[in-house]
């Protein structure tokens, strides 16, 4: 199975910084990595597929880059509304695993 | 507007079957898509159960021990869940979701909302 990987485990950060989030594969995953956003008692929202391209109607603030095992998604001038737990997701191959999860709080 | 619809007992006993039904509104499951189960736990954070395509082709997680059972009804609007010898450790929220597949968007792309199942006597 492929594993990933998610640091850091949780950041503290305020409205308007800018913060790095990174996604480690095991093994080479091409650009089969996806960004989620949860928020409690919520779905999750994809935010990011194909490693760099936004979905549909998530803010420009929102950018991730990446490939083969190393990606990171960032968050510039972060809004009160991104305070949430991000999850990283490999469908390079079955299992379509996760990441643990990087959670950004105030 | 494609809308995901989880439905199914919030409680179930040790040793029991678990089962749930997705209901699919605004699109077809005869479409070129996978249709997923999706669990978060506290404990195990998010964890993908596994998945079915209009022709009945599944696919599960390993990890599961061969537990899973995914099917589609015939009229194509919903799918089910069954995970069977379950024990509190397969309490979680789940979450039916579609898994959109072109190129390099390979993504769960849609999600229900979500519903709690507890694991206990």
């Amino acid at each position: 199975d492929i594993q990933l990987t998610q640091s850091p485990s949780s950041l503290s950060a305020s409205v308007g910084d800018e913060v790095t989030l990174t996604c480690r594969a095991s093994q080479s995953i091409s650009r089969y990595l996806n960004w989620y956003q949860v928020k409690p008692g919520e779905a999750p929202k994809l935010l990011v597929y194909g490693a760099a391209n936004l979905e549909s109607g998530v803010p420009s603030r929102f950018s991730a880059i990446g490939s083969v095992t190393e990606f990171t998604l960032t968050i510039t001038a972060l809004q009160p509304e991104d305070f949430a737990t991000y999850y990283c997701q490999q469908s390079f191959d079955t299992p379509f695993n996760f990441g643990p999860g990087t959670k950004v709080d105030v | 507007q494609v809308q995901l619809q989880e439905s199914g007992p919030g409680l179930v006993k040790p040793s029991g079957t678990l089962s749930l039904t997705c209901v699919v509104s605004g699109d077809s499951i005869v479409s070129n898509n996978w249709w997923s189960w999706v669990r978060h736990s506290p404990g195990k954070g998010l964890e993908w159960i596994g998945e079915i395509n209009y022709s009945g082709n599944t696919r599960d997680n390993p990890s599961l021990k061969s537990r899973v059972t995914i099917s589609v009804d015939k009229s194509m609007t919903r799918f089910y869940l069954k995970l069977n010898s379950v024990t509190a450790a397969d309490t979680a929220v789940y979450y039916c979701s579609r898994r959109f597949s072109v190129g390099w968007n390979d993504s769960f792309d849609l999600w229900g909302r979500g519903t709690l199942v507890t694991v206990s006597s």
